[in-house]
């Protein structure tokens, strides 16, 4: 199954807005709202940052926001901190019950 | 404070098996799906499988549905994944995670699965 589609990379400057996008089908983000987005630093553990859709879990700074329109979901990073500077990937439910991830985007603070 | 640790991570030749395990802590694991994910190396995520919180109901990627099997023992509050005919694609870092309505909001550290002769 194909992986979901984002940018291999992103950069902003400290205090910039950088908007990462994820494009699916009618099959997962464009039917559901089971959609995550995940920052990943190497070498340590996967954190949820959203879920839902748009939902941020508690402890998560409020830069982080997430939306959907169609097949495609998008993460933006308000006021870039340089500790952003991570992985970052997408997920969404599947119809057949599974789930598909995007391919990643490593975002850097310039 | 939810922990999720696994296990049983190494190197393992083609056509091999192995069985991790991911001891969970913090939270009533007996009320959570649990998910298992991998990344090979340089590559992203990828969803490897999920298993209900009663076990009744289990769920495979394609690339390791037949060889794969997830199970729990809630009395251990441990998950596993049994991993036959492994194969050098299947060469990755294995995290358990928690898993809400497909979603993963707790992840382990990961372990290495290194398929090679």
């Amino acid at each position: 199954q194909s992986a979901l589609t984002q940018p291999a990379s992103v950069s902003g400057s400290p205090g910039q807005s950088i908007t990462i996008s994820c494009s699916g089908t009618s099959s997962d983000i464009g039917n559901y709202n089971y959609v995550s987005w995940y920052q990943h630093h190497p070498g340590k553990a996967p954190k949820a940052i959203i879920h839902d859709v748009s939902i941020r879990p508690s402890g998560i700074s409020d830069r982080f926001s997430g939306s959907k329109s169609g097949n495609r979901a998008s993460l933006t990073i308000s006021g870039l901190q340089a500790e952003d500077e991570a992985d970052y990937y997408c997920s969404s439910y599947k119809s057949g019950d599974t789930v598909i991830f995007g391919g990643g985007t490593k975002l850097t603070v310039l | 404070e939810v922990q999720l640790l696994e296990f049983g991570g190494g190197l393992v030749q083609p056509g091999g098996s192995l069985r991790l395990s991911c001891a969970a802590s913090g939270f009533t694991f007996s009320a959570y799906a649990m998910d298992w994910v991998r990344q090979a190396p340089g590559k992203g995520l990828e969803w490897v499988s999920d298993i209900n919180y009663s076990s009744t109901s289990t769920y495979y990627a394609d690339s390791v549905r037949g060889r794969f099997s997830i199970s729990r023992d809630n009395s251990k509050n441990t998950l596993y994944l049994q991993m036959n005919s492994l194969r050098a694609e299947d060469t990755a870092v294995y995290y358990c995670a928690r898993s809400m309505w497909w979603q993963n909001d707790f992840w382990g550290q990961g372990t290495l699965v290194t398929v090679s002769s």
